[in-house]
């Protein structure tokens, strides 16, 4: 069975911090890697990750995947309190019927204090 | 291009009721899954749908839950005869096609059972 771990289970941070979050997962057939950020509504979708060492980066936010090690990193520099939410990572299996069947780790929530 | 639709955002059922929870897709997405967040806890895959079939309900609790998607109209997940554990936010997703980076989250409907 798929596996998703997300760590820390919460963060809280000042103004201006960076922050870096983990997650690690187990899948039988990988196909990709995905990052949310959830506010209390639908999660919005961040990254998609499918090969290892290539950074993705979008304004203040990057990712990077690590194949080999079984892990990804999402880093947010520079974070403001709008970043506050919860952060969803999720793995894709590329078996048979599971075409966007995605595995949610337990995500992160992050606070941003001005 | 409207988002991934749900209704009701909010429903509350006495035990024993049924529950019906609606998702329209995307304009030009054939592929609906739903997902359940328990509180406290993360998404967890519950169904893949294509038009008029199911692909695969995997993650559907063995009684009282069924989904369809047909021909014509919404998604539904119909929940019958709801007990207190039913209770958690259902969020449908939908894509054009069988690639993980493209499924995208409606709002939710959060389901509560008293």
């Amino acid at each position: 069975e798929d596996k998703v771990v997300q760590s820390p289970l919460s963060l809280v941070v000042h103004e201006g911090d960076t922050v870096t979050l983990n997650c690690s997962y187990e899948v039988t057939n990988f196909r990709s890697l995905l990052w949310y950020k959830q506010e209390k509504k639908a999660p919005t979708f961040l990254f998609m990750l499918t090969s290892s060492g290539i950074e993705k980066k979008s304004g203040r936010l990057s990712s990077i995947l690590d194949k080999k090690e079984l892990f990804s990193i999402l880093n947010i520099t520079a974070t403001q309190t709008g970043d506050s939410a919860i952060y969803l990572c999720a793995v894709e299996d590329a078996g048979g019927t599971s075409y966007g069947k995605l595995t949610f780790g337990q995500g992160t929530i992050l606070t941003v204090h001005p | 291009n409207a988002g991934v639709m749900q209704n009701p955002r909010h429903l509350v059922r006495r035990r024993g009721q049924e529950a019906r929870l609606r998702c329209s897709p995307m304009k030009g997405h054939s592929h609906v899954y739903w997902y359940r967040q328990l509180p406290e806890e993360g998404l967890k895959f519950m169904v893949y749908l294509q038009k008029e079939n199911i692909i695969d309900e995997s993650g559907m609790p063995k009684e009282r839950f069924s989904a369809e998607f047909p021909k014509e109209g919404p998604s539904i997940l119909r929940i019958q005869q709801v007990v207190r554990g039913d209770s958690a936010a259902y969020f449908c997703a939908s894509s054009p096609e069988r690639s993980g980076n493209t499924i995208y989250f409606g709002e939710g409907s959060w389901l509560t059972v008293v």
